[in-house]
């Protein structure tokens, strides 16, 4: 079946140091790729997303790449803030049934330090 | 500017008890969902609903029971809370169709003692 791996966290990095998560993932098809995020305390929010291979998704200074070809899609951003400092999941949409439902990875914790 | 609003946001339920975790929207969005969030694990899919009077089930959806009356809203009930059940619970709503750009709840932390 569909399925999200992610790699282990946490990731703990200084500020202004680059950072990259990776996910990668086994699907039938071509689904649609994405990240979200979780500030500490909240629910998951939208922060990019791609919808067919070689597209490059990109918010807030984040950017990540479908590759078709190594089934993945890391998450990367040039120089990380304390601010960014949040657990960050990987999901597909899961293109079985007629809802664009997500499977998602287990998350990485990523740690920020000033 | 709600978006989506779950309650409660913490419970504590002893074995057996039976409780519903209350999800509204106001953005007019068909489709809805409920996930359940373990350590370690991400989120899996309990169930899901995509408009008034229609639901199916999602990945884990045993111990649980849904309903969707109206577009707003989307209960989840407990009817015999078990220890694995402890969890954090997040509805979502979606964008939409077949976007993937949900809309999450702030979570409600439930703990079955």
């Amino acid at each position: 079946g569909n399925s999200v791996t992610q790699m282990e966290g946490p990731v703990t990095l200084s500020e202004e140091a680059f950072l990259t998560i990776n996910c990668t993932y086994t699907a039938t098809g071509y689904p649609s790729l994405f990240w979200y995020v979780q500030y500490p305390g909240e629910g998951l929010q939208l922060l990019l997303k791609a919808t067919k291979a070689d597209d490059k998704g990109s918010n807030k200074g984040f950017e990540a790449t479908y590759r078709k070809e190594t089934t993945s899609f890391h998450l990367e951003k040039g120089s990380v803030q304390v601010s960014d400092s949040a657990v960050y999941f990987c999901a597909l949409s899961d293109l079985s049934g007629n809802t664009g439902k997500l499977i998602f990875g287990q998350g990485t914790t990523l740690q920020v330090k000033p | 500017n709600a978006g989506v609003t779950q309650t409660p946001k913490f419970r504590i339920l002893k074995i057996g008890q039976s409780m519903t975790l209350q999800c509204t929207q106001d953005m007019n969005h068909n489709y809805m969902y409920w996930y359940r969030q373990d350590p370690g694990m991400g989120l899996k899919l309990i169930y899901y609903s995509v408009g008034a009077g229609i639901t199916d089930k999602g990945e884990v959806p045993n111990g649980y029971n849904v309903s969707r009356s109206t577009t707003e809203d989307f209960p989840l009930r407990l009817e015999l809370a078990a220890p694995s059940q402890t969890s954090v619970y997040f509805c979502a709503s979606e964008r939409g169709t077949n976007t993937g750009e949900l809309f999450f709840g702030e979570g409600s932390r439930l703990t079955v003692l």
